[in-house]
């Protein structure tokens, strides 16, 4: 079975400090890891993402997020919040072993993350 | 370049009607996904279609029918409508590789109530 846990509903920060949304997943073979941001009557876009390699992944917008196999945890980080980055982030994992089908995603909750002025 | 784009954006059914929800990309995308949202739950996969002329079944697929009418357009159906199908509904699609190119392009949805 896989699935994603995102154990904060909600992540409030002040513009200007760091920023992390946690994210935990449970796949039984490798996992290729996703970051998704929805914004207000939106569709969800894509962040980044990690399939192999370097544990740190680079996205859009000055994300990034750490692949820790061990405490198979994808959290999401930026150096400095923005008012623009308050939004909906979804975590999502694919299975990729054999059988995986291509798209078929598992999400997470979603985290609501407000940076305040 | 429009991407995915999705019809209706918003509708209000009384339950047991039946309404179509239309999906079409220009991105010469050959899969392409139903999915819906609910608060608190995330994003679950209701039905999807791999390739032209093939359907799948997600994780929640009971209530809806899909219909892969060519390369560019997947439409979902719900057949009599029940209060439990207020969701909004997203539409995606993505390019036939994995790995680097990986992701999904999303429409921006369909916000659906059921009375």
């Amino acid at each position: 079975a896989q699935s994603v846990a995102q154990p904060e509903d909600q992540v409030n920060v002040a513009e200007g400090n760091p920023l992390t949304v946690k994210c935990t997943y449970s796949v039984s073979g490798n996992p290729y890891l996703f970051w998704y941001v929805q914004y207000p009557n939106r569709g969800l876009q894509f962040l980044l993402k990690y399939i192999t390699g370097d544990n740190l992944v680079k996205g859009s917008y000055g994300f990034e997020a750490e692949f820790n196999k061990s405490q198979t945890s994808f959290h999401l980080k930026k150096p400095s919040a923005l008012v623009s980055d308050s939004a909906l982030y979804f975590c999502a994992v694919r299975d990729i072993s054999r059988g995986s089908t291509l798209g078929r995603l598992y999400f997470g909750r979603g985290t609501q993350l407000t940076v305040w002025p | 370049n429009a991407g995915v784009t999705q019809t209706p954006k918003f509708q209000v059914l009384k339950t047991g009607q039946s309404m179509t929800l239309q999906c079409a990309q220009d991105m010469n995308h050959n899969s392409m996904y139903w999915y819906r949202q609910d608060p608190g739950m995330g994003l679950r996969l209701i039905y999807y279609s791999a390739s032209e002329g093939t359907t799948d079944k997600g994780e929640v697929p009971n209530g809806y029918n899909v219909s892969r009418l060519n390369k560019r357009e997947f439409s979902l159906r719900l057949e009599s409508a029940a209060p439990s199908q207020t969701s909004v509904y997203f539409c995606a699609s993505t390019p036939p590789v994995w790995g680097p190119n990986e992701k999904l392009f999303f429409g921006s949805g369909t916000q659906l109530s059921v009375l």
